[in-house]
This record gives structure tokens, C-alpha cells and sequence, in this order.
């Protein structure tokens, strides 16, 4: 089964560009989920998916950062206009059914898109 | 926010000693869950405790969970080189689906 792809896997800018990373779940898996690592600290959930609707994008700064799952499927996060603290590792996850209270799913994450904002 | 605190935030062993994180959390949960990350890559799910089980075992992973002192420890028996890497907690509070992470506990198994 093939894990969650990520693309691409680091990229470099200049403040104020903008930036966009792209993911693809595993075949059938529902939820997606994007976070934000910086360097030295956890994962920090930024939204999250089920099929193509929103169900989580609390802590998304959306002055600048977008996200969509079109056709509920692969999902693109955009960055626009990029700050030098948006360098972190952005790291797509998904799990094959939405947790909740009785049930709990695995989330598999892929390997991450390194962002570095000079 | 960062949910919980790993301590220690970094452990060096020597190769077949065990390891032992702690992780605590503020919150009410559900679940409770033990990922893996090696360096530059995505995490690894190791285990998940519900908040009604005190103690789960996988291999040579055994996790504990205190909902009293919210708080939770991860033991990684005869360590090997391979477990080298950086170990998060994370927790799916109450009323809420997706994971918060805590700051991780990074493992140094020196062979």
C-alpha cells in the first residue's frame, strides 16, 4: 500500500513570495490533515479534512495560509504572502475514517515539504 | 498550542539499556498516542492507550497512562541503535478529533 506523498520535498523563497505543497492520501482515506513543525517542537495541527469539507482549521493563520481538497482526494496548503516564521516542516497526514469519541483511527503521515523563508 | 511536555527533552543511552518518557497533558482525552520520527522524516504511529486503559504493550514498547495526574510514560526495553530518533506524544482531548502534539523527547541510543 503506498504511504502519503508530499511534494515537494523542500523548498526555499524569499519573504513575501508565495508558496504552495501538495499531498496525496492514502487510496480511500477520508480525513486529511495538515501541520506545521517548526524546528525543535511538535507537530501543530492546521486543518483539517473530511473528504472535501472543512472540519478543523481553528489555528490556521488565514490571512495568509489557504487550503483545499478538491473532489475530496489530494490537497494543496498555499502560503501567500510567506513570513520568515513560516519555515517549518508541513507534514500531510490522513487516516482512513474521521476519529471520535469511539472510535480511533491511525493517522500515517508523509514525509514532509521543508520550508525555508529567507 | 503545544498540549503536553515530554521530559526528559533528550536521553542518551547505550545500546540494550531501556528508555523512559514521560508526557503530560492539561485536558481531558480520549486517546493518547505514541508516534516516532526519525530525523527528517514523517512520524510513525507506535501505540495508542484509550483513557480507560492503564497500560498497553506492544513489542518492546510498554506504555502507561495516569488520567489522575494526566500523565503518561513510554518504556522502551533492550534499546537498539535503530531507536534512535525523536518521540512524541500526542493526545485527542475530549470533544475535539484531531491530535495535539507535546514537544517531544529526543532518544540518542549509542551503539
Amino acid at each position: 500500500e503506498a504511504g502519503v506523498a508530499q511534494s515537494p520535498r523542500y523548498k526555499i523563497i524569499e519573504k513575501r513570495q508565495s508558496v504552495a505543497f501538495w499531498c496525496n492520501p492514502i487510496s480511500g482515506h477520508a480525513t486529511l490533515y495538515w501541520y506545521q513543525q517548526i524546528l525543535g517542537q511538535g507537530p501543530k495541527l492546521l486543518i483539517q479534512f473530511q473528504n472535501n469539507g472543512v472540519v478543523d482549521d481553528s489555528q490556521l493563520p488565514k490571512d495568509r495560509f489557504s487550503a483545499e481538497r478538491l473532489k475530496g482526494v489530494d490537497s494543496t496548503l498555499k502560503i501567500q504572502p510567506a513570513k520568515l516564521e513560516d519555515s517549518a516542516v508541513y507534514l500531510c497526514a490522513s487516516s482512513q475514517i474521521p476519529p471520535s469519541a469511539t472510535r480511533q483511527e491511525t493517522q500515517y503521515f508523509g514525509p514532509g515539504t521543508r520550508l525555508l523563508v529567507l | 498550542s503545544q498540549q503536553g511536555e515530554e521530559d526528559p527533552q533528550a536521553l542518551s543511552i547505550q545500546e540494550g539499556e531501556n528508555a523512559t518518557m514521560n508526557c503530560s497533558y492539561k485536558t481531558s482525552i480520549n486517546n493518547l498516542q505514541w508516534y516516532r520520527q526519525n530525523s527528517g522524516r514523517g512520524l510513525v504511529h507506535l501505540i495508542l492507550i484509550r483513557s480507560n486503559e492503564r497500560e498497553k504493550h506492544s513489542g518492546r514498547l510498554r506504555v502507561t497512562l495516569d488520567t489522575s495526574k494526566k500523565s503518561s510514560s513510554l518504556l522502551i526495553t533492550a534499546s537498539r541503535a535503530a531507536d534512535t530518533a525523536s518521540y512524541f506524544c500526542a493526545t485527542v482531548d475530549t470533544g475535539r478529533r484531531a491530535l495535539t502534539f507535546g514537544s517531544g523527547t529526543r532518544l540518542q541510543v549509542q551503539p
